[in-house]
Order: structure tokens, then C-alpha cells, then sequence
């Protein structure tokens, strides 16, 4: 199966960008997906990034992927106290194997 | 509700009983999953529903897990003699299989979860 591996933490000043990377094995994943965790709730989903793609952007976030190295990337510009979050990149088609998210500080 | 809904949101046991935990998909999604989260863990892939096809069960970690799903709607994850390491967050996800709103057709959508809790 897949693997993915992310850095576990990461901090950043209100008002920074932010960049969370992301490893994967499986060169024949289809999709990438960023999705965010706040306490207590489920998995919000940020954005994804089909697997023919370099980079996307969705106002704030921009995705990175490079497919020769297999890595995957988020940034957050302008970065808020309400970014804070854990942060999990998933790769797959229909089963998804996910990252043990990156835990993300936003100090004021 | 237009969301995954998932229930109980926390359920503690003691060790050697049975637990029922449940899930409802987005009305119209024909795929079902389940994930268990384990304490500062990423998110272990359990098992998935398709429409009639028969689920891929690859992910179970035991025979002491198993799940259903109904009417292809309602789900529901039961784990027979609870152990204390089957204590993590059981997360359910839905997916349409078709595509919407230009987004891809697998775009999974989670419930909150149920915190389970074995003494």
C-alpha cells in the first residue's frame, strides 16, 4: 500500500505563510488531498490535486506537487490564529492512506 | 442533516463488552468508509463500502471487528470483546462516486467521529 509521511509539528507567527510538506510512495495515486483537523471535529477537506497538476491555488492555499520526487506540499499565506489545526495530506483513489498530520501553531 | 452523522459521539466501555458504532453517509453518496484515529496517529484506513459490491474488509485489524451497511445507507462498525487498545476515534466518510461540482468523484467528506473509550 501507500505510504505518506508528513513532519509532525510546525510554527509559525500570525501573519506568516506557512508550508507543510508531505512524502508519498504510490506513483499511480490519482489524487492528493489536504485536509484539515480542529479539535474535537472530523476532517475538513481543504483542497486536492489531481495527479497531472504542478501547482493549484485556492485563495489562500496553494499545492505544490512535485511527482518526480513524490512530495507534496501546502502553503497558507497570511497564516490566522484560526489555521491552527492539524493538517493530514491523503493519497489514493478510492481508499486513502493518510499522513499523521502535521500539527500547526499559529502564535499571535 | 446534510452532513456525515455519526453516533455516539463518545462511548465508554469496559474491556470484553460489545460496541455498536454508527453511521450515516450524505443521503446519495454510495460509498462508505470507516478510519480509527489513534491518539496523536494519522488516520488507519478500516473498511469501505460500493454500492452492492462486496466491501473491502483489508483494513479490519481483527476478526473482532466487522461492519454492515444496510439498505446501502446506514452503517455500522461493532467490535466484539473490546480491547483497551481498540481505544482511538472511529471516523466515518462518504463519498459520492460521481462527479460534482467539478470536484473529483472520490472526495471523501467526514463525520466528527465517536470517541471510544475501553476501561
Amino acid at each position: 500500500g501507500e505510504d505518506v509521511e508528513q513532519s509532525l509539528f510546525l510554527s509559525v507567527r500570525e501573519g506568516d505563510s506557512s508550508v507543510i510538506n508531505c512524502t508519498y510512495t504510490d506513483s499511480s495515486s490519482t489524487y492528493l488531498y489536504w485536509y484539515k483537523q480542529e479539535p474535537g471535529a472530523g476532517l475538513q477537506l481543504l483542497t486536492y490535486i489531481f495527479s497531472n497538476m504542478d501547482m493549484k491555488q485556492d485563495q489562500r492555499l496553494t499545492v505544490l506537487l512535485n511527482k518526480k520526487d513524490k512530495h507534496l506540499s501546502l502553503r497558507i499565506a497570511d497564516t490566522q490564529t484560526g489555521d491552527s489545526a492539524i493538517y493530514f495530506c491523503a493519497a489514493g483513489f478510492n481508499k486513502f492512506y493518510f499522513g499523521s498530520g502535521t500539527k500547526l501553531n499559529v502564535k499571535p | 442533516g446534510a452532513g456525515v452523522s455519526q453516533s455516539p459521539s463518545n462511548k465508554v466501555t469496559e474491556k470484553g463488552k460489545d460496541v455498536e458504532l454508527r453511521c450515516d453517509p450524505i443521503s446519495g453518496h454510495t460509498a462508505l468508509y470507516w478510519y480509527r484515529q489513534s491518539l496523536g496517529q494519522g488516520l488507519e484506513f478500516l473498511i469501505y463500502f460500493q454500492g452492492n459490491s462486496a466491501p473491502d474488509k483489508s483494513g479490519l485489524p481483527s476478526d473482532r471487528f466487522s461492519a454492515e451497511r444496510t439498505g446501502g445507507s446506514v452503517s455500522t462498525l461493532t467490535i466484539q470483546r473490546t480491547q483497551q487498545e481498540d481505544s482511538a476515534v472511529y471516523l466515518c466518510a462518504s463519498s459520492p462516486d460521481a462527479i460534482a461540482g467539478g470536484w473529483p468523484k472520490n472526495i471523501q467528506y467526514f463525520g466528527a467521529g465517536t470517541r471510544l473509550s475501553v476501561l
